[in-house]
């Protein structure tokens, strides 16, 4: 499949372990947060989301976590799997810009 | 429920040539966004339509431009190509907004220009 990006952060993990994937934002106006998650030829898959009044959100095997304090997101998965090597991408809007900004992603590698 | 539709899903054109590309959002949903991916810039939001009309518009000269029509289906396209207008442009939809509701993408449509 077609290359999503060059020269991207890489987190290499053995199948098993947790993955933390990090995301910095800058428009402290940023109310809604999501993360994707992007395989080699495919779009960007939704994983799950989170809004500016909560600090946390789980879903099955992955947690998102906010702070707004430093204007950090994380996304911890759980038991990552081969199949969850991809690029993943963070994304904010200011619902009053209507706009989606996404950050550069990071791949994750997960060996079996 | 079908997911966000693209075509053409792979497309050759040379500079100076025009292309149209076509988007089906999933069905019900009326916003729907262009994004243009390279591997130097990322995910760069193109514009956003909904109701047959554009509601946003990112940083991209004039050359690009999009519709969308009564069923919410889109198209942009792209007039006298330039090399760097070689990416993978993603189509997404969403319930009504893309800055509140989540967006779901489409596969792309890889456009080479030569």
């Amino acid at each position: 499949g077609e290359s999503v990006g060059l020269h991207l952060p890489t987190l290499s993990v053995q199948e098993g372990d947790n993955s933390i994937i990090n995301c910095a934002y800058s428009n402290s106006a940023s109310d809604y947060f999501i993360w994707y998650k992007q395989e080699s030829g495919k779009g960007p898959q939704f994983i799950i989301d989170i809004r500016s009044n909560m600090d946390k959100r789980q879903g099955q095997r992955v947690t998102v976590l906010l702070n707004k304090t430093v204007k950090h997101l994380s996304l911890q998965i759980a038991a990552t799997q081969p199949g969850d090597s991809a690029v993943y991408f963070c994304a904010e809007t200011d619902s009053g810009y209507s706009t989606l900004t996404f950050g550069k992603g990071t791949m994750l590698l997960v060996s079996p | 429920k079908a997911g966000v539709t693209q075509t053409p899903r792979y497309l050759i054109k040379t500079r100076g040539q025009q292309v149209t590309l076509s988007c089906s959002p999933i069905s019900g949903h009326r916003s729907v966004s262009w994004y243009q991916q390279t591997p130097g810039q990322g995910l760069q939001f193109l514009f956003e339509y909904f109701s047959e009309t554009q509601r946003n518009k990112g940083n991209f000269p004039g050359r690009f431009s999009g519709r969308q029509f009564s069923n919410s289906r889109s198209e942009m396209n792209v007039s006298t190509l330039e090399l760097g207008d070689s990416a993978l442009y993603l189509c997404a939809s969403s319930l009504e907004s893309a800055s509140t509701d989540t967006q779901y993408f489409g596969p792309g449509t890889r456009l080479t220009v030569l």
